[in-house]
C-alpha cells in the first residue's frame, strides 16, 4: 500500500523569506502523480502543485516550487517570498495513474507565516 | 460558477439519525469522490465513482451508502449516526484520464451529538 509521510505538523516563516516542507512517500510503482494541496481556514482544498512522475524536471508555478527525488522518494515543497496569504495546511498527497485513481494523503504541515 | 458543490455546508444532528449530503459537479468530470478529514485533519478515501458506476470502497461502515443518480452528482447517505461520525466530508470530482487532478468542493461539517 501507498503511504505518504510528512515528518513536520507545524512549521513557521517570516513573510518573504524561503520555507520548504518535506515529504516522503512510499510506493512500488514507477508511474505515479505527486500533488501539493493547500488548506486554508476557509477548508477549501486547492491544488498548488502537481509533478508527474516520469517528469525529471521540477514543477514550478509562480511562488512554489518543488525538488522531486524519485529514487529517494521524496517531494519537497518550497516556498518563495512567503506571503501571509500562504499561512494554511499543506498536504502532500499521492496519486496512481489510471481510472478513478484515489489520492493518499500525507498527515499535513501547519504553515504560519509572521512579520 | 461553482465547480463542486456540497450542501450543506453544515450539519449538527442527534446520534441515531440518518442524514445525506449532497454534491454537484459541472466540470464535466466522469469521477467523483467522497473523503472524510478527521479531527486531526487527517483525509481518507471512502468511495470513488466512475460513470456512476462505484469503483472504490475503502472499508466504509455499511451505514455510509454512497448514490449516483447520473454522473454530475454524488450523494452521501448515512444511517444511524454515531458520534464517530464527526468530520468534514469533502466532495471531489476528477477527469476519467492518467493526470488525476481532484477538484474538491468546500465541504460538509458533520457534528453528531
Amino acid at each position: 500500500a501507498q503511504t505518504v509521510t510528512q515528518s513536520q505538523p507545524e512549521m513557521s516563516v517570516q513573510e518573504a523569506e524561503t520555507v520548504t516542507l518535506s515529504c516522503t512517500y512510499d510506493t512500488s510503482e514507477s508511474d505515479y502523480y505527486l500533488f501539493w494541496y493547500k488548506q486554508p481556514p476557509s477548508r477549501q482544498m486547492i491544488l498548488v502543485i502537481r509533478q508527474e512522475a516520469y517528469k525529471q524536471q521540477n514543477a514550478t508555478e509562480n511562488r512554489f516550487s518543488v525538488n522531486f527525488q524519485k529514487a529517494a522518494k521524496s517531494f519537497s515543497l518550497k516556498i518563495s517570498d512567503s506571503q501571509l496569504g500562504d499561512a494554511a495546511m499543506y498536504f502532500c498527497a499521492y496519486s496512481l495513474t489510471g481510472t478513478a485513481s484515489k489520492l493518499t494523503f500525507g498527515t499535513g504541515t501547519r504553515l504560519q507565516v509572521t512579520l | 460558477d461553482t465547480a463542486v458543490s456540497q450542501t450543506p455546508k453544515y450539519l449538527v444532528t442527534q446520534m441515531g439519525n440518518d442524514k445525506s449530503i449532497k454534491c454537484e459537479q459541472n466540470l464535466g468530470h466522469d469521477t467523483m469522490y467522497w473523503y472524510k478529514q478527521d479531527s486531526k485533519k487527517f483525509l481518507k478515501i471512502m468511495f470513488s465513482y466512475n460513470n456512476k458506476e462505484l469503483i472504490i470502497n475503502e472499508t466504509v461502515p455499511n451505514r455510509f451508502s454512497p448514490k449516483s443518480p447520473d454522473k454530475a452528482h454524488l450523494n452521501l447517505h448515512i444511517n444511524s449516526l454515531e458520534l464517530g461520525d464527526s468530520a468534514v466530508y469533502f466532495c471531489a470530482s476528477s477527469q476519467n484520464t492518467g493526470n488525476t487532478e481532484a477538484f474538491f468542493g468546500q465541504g460538509t461539517r458533520l457534528t453528531v451529538v
